[in-house]
């Protein structure tokens, strides 16, 4: 059962901010907001997650609007180096059950 | 430092036969994860071990199974495979069972079942 709801596929030009929009409707109140991407041909990489507040580092920044339904990922200035698949992932922070990953968002970063 | 290693790269097996893939995790990390990866669609969580110890199993049949070495390296074993195992599979490594440790994954193994 699918918990988030991502677009298939977005275009963002170089230079650009890329917003990624991810609707996580059912979240509960233990569970975070995960992002991973995955470069063709490479295995996943960890972007950032969060609870309830707004998380930034040196790749991104994650909004979580308030009622906690919905998040954006940010890529502040983007290359076409971030064309890639990106995932919103919502789990517990405990336990060991793995990611369960969607389909996710196809980045493609226009020059 | 290295990264997330492993091996083989590729593989191409034939329908019935048993396959290993090995990985050895980033350096102090004791949490070693598995997902296969089906052309198309996200990676799917296989197991989870910790500490030489399974911690934790996704949906997969009892032909997939796993271990840990003392040196937190790891071993996926499947056996009696079908044309439906070929994957990339994936090995992801971090300090601890919880999700909120990051996972940093490796370049997986492709298996193709003939």
């Amino acid at each position: 059962d699918a918990k988030t709801t991502q677009p298939p596929s977005m275009d963002c030009a170089e230079g650009r901010a890329a917003n990624l929009p991810c609707n996580h409707s059912t979240i509960s109140g233990n569970e975070y907001v995960y992002w991973y991407r995955q470069i063709h041909s490479q295995g996943p990489q960890y972007i950032i997650h969060g609870l309830k507040n707004n998380e930034t580092n040196e790749m991104a920044s994650l909004i979580i609007t308030e009622d906690r339904k919905s998040s954006t990922l940010i890529l502040p200035h983007a290359t076409l180096r971030d064309t890639a698949v990106y995932y919103c992932i919502v789990m517990p922070g405990g336990g060991a059950d793995g990611l369960t990953f969607g389909k996710g968002t196809h980045l493609i970063i226009q020059p | 430092d290295a990264g997330v290693t492993q091996s083989p790269t590729h593989l191409i097996k034939t329908r019935g036969q048993q396959v290993t893939l090995r990985c050895s995790p980033i350096s102090g990390h004791k949490s070693v994860s598995w997902y296969q990866q089906v052309l198309g669609q996200g990676p799917q969580f296989i197991f989870q071990y910790y500490e030489k110890e399974e911690r934790g199993r996704g949906n997969f049949p009892d032909r997939f199974s796993a271990r840990q070495f003392p040196n937190y390296s790891s071993e996926l074993n499947v056996n009696a495979l079908l044309l439906g195992d070929s994957a990339l599979y994936l090995c992801a490594s971090s300090w601890g069972t919880s999700l909120s440790y990051e996972q940093y994954f490796g370049p997986g193994t492709r298996l193709t079942v003939t």
